[in-house]
């Protein structure tokens, strides 16, 4: 079965700080990663995803198949990076996500 | 702009009525999801539908069903609602194919007393 694990419920840095989100899966096939974002009053939304190997908003993630981790990680965290990070799996079709259980992330002035 | 919307923001029923959850999304999307979103359980997967009358369990679908009668309209139902359905949930949308971004909506916030 899949799994993701996000081993922080909370995060707290200081503006300007580096910030590192951990998300660790398990799955027997080749995997497919998402970073999914939830500020403050608004819709969960897509952040990015590992397989278009973009920066969104200065985040960025790698794949890292050996020790099976996707991290999300940004050199200089800014206040409006405050929110609910979630990171997720696809399955083999492609059609459905297992999410992990989310890190809320506090940037402080 | 992709728009998926919920019939309620927040519901408050009592332990036994039934309850229907309502989802809207006007992309012309073939898979809808609805999940549940609980502090530290993050979201689960209750239900998915694929095209219209056709549906897959999620992770947690006891208690729950769900009617896709139309492409555009995906309903919850909780046919006997219990405390432990006390949660947010959440539906989604996305077009076919292979890892299509899921569009979300604001979520209905549901108290089971």
């Amino acid at each position: 079965a899949q799994r993701v694990t996000q081993p922080e419920k909370l995060l707290s840095v200081f503006k300007g700080a580096p910030v590192e989100l951990k998300c660790n899966y398990s799955y027997s096939g080749s995997p497919e990663l998402f970073w999914y974002v939830q500020y403050s009053r608004q819709r969960l939304q897509l952040l990015l995803r590992h397989i278009s190997r973009e920066s969104i908003k200065g985040f960025t993630a790698d794949l890292n198949k050996g020790e099976t981790s996707f991290h999300l990680k940004k050199p200089f965290a800014q206040e409006e990076d405050s929110a609910m990070y979630y990171c997720a799996l696809s399955n083999n079709a492609g059609n459905m996500l297992t999410f992990g259980g989310g890190t809320r992330l506090m940037v402080k002035p | 702009d992709v728009k998926v919307t919920q019939s309620s923001r927040y519901l408050v029923k009592r332990t036994g009525e039934k309850v229907f959850l309502e989802c809207v999304q006007d992309m012309d999307h073939e898979n809808m999801f609805w999940y549940r979103q609980d502090p530290g359980l993050g979201l689960r997967l209750i239900y998915f539908s694929y095209d219209v009358k056709m549906k897959e369990k999620g992770d947690i679908p006891e208690g729950y069903s769900v009617s896709r009668e139309k492409k555009e309209r995906f309903s919850l139902i909780l046919e006997s609602a219990s405390t432990n359905q006390t949660s947010m949930y959440l539906c989604a949308s996305s077009s076919t194919g292979w890892n299509y971004e899921q569009y979300f909506g604001p979520g209905t916030r549901l108290t089971v007393t």
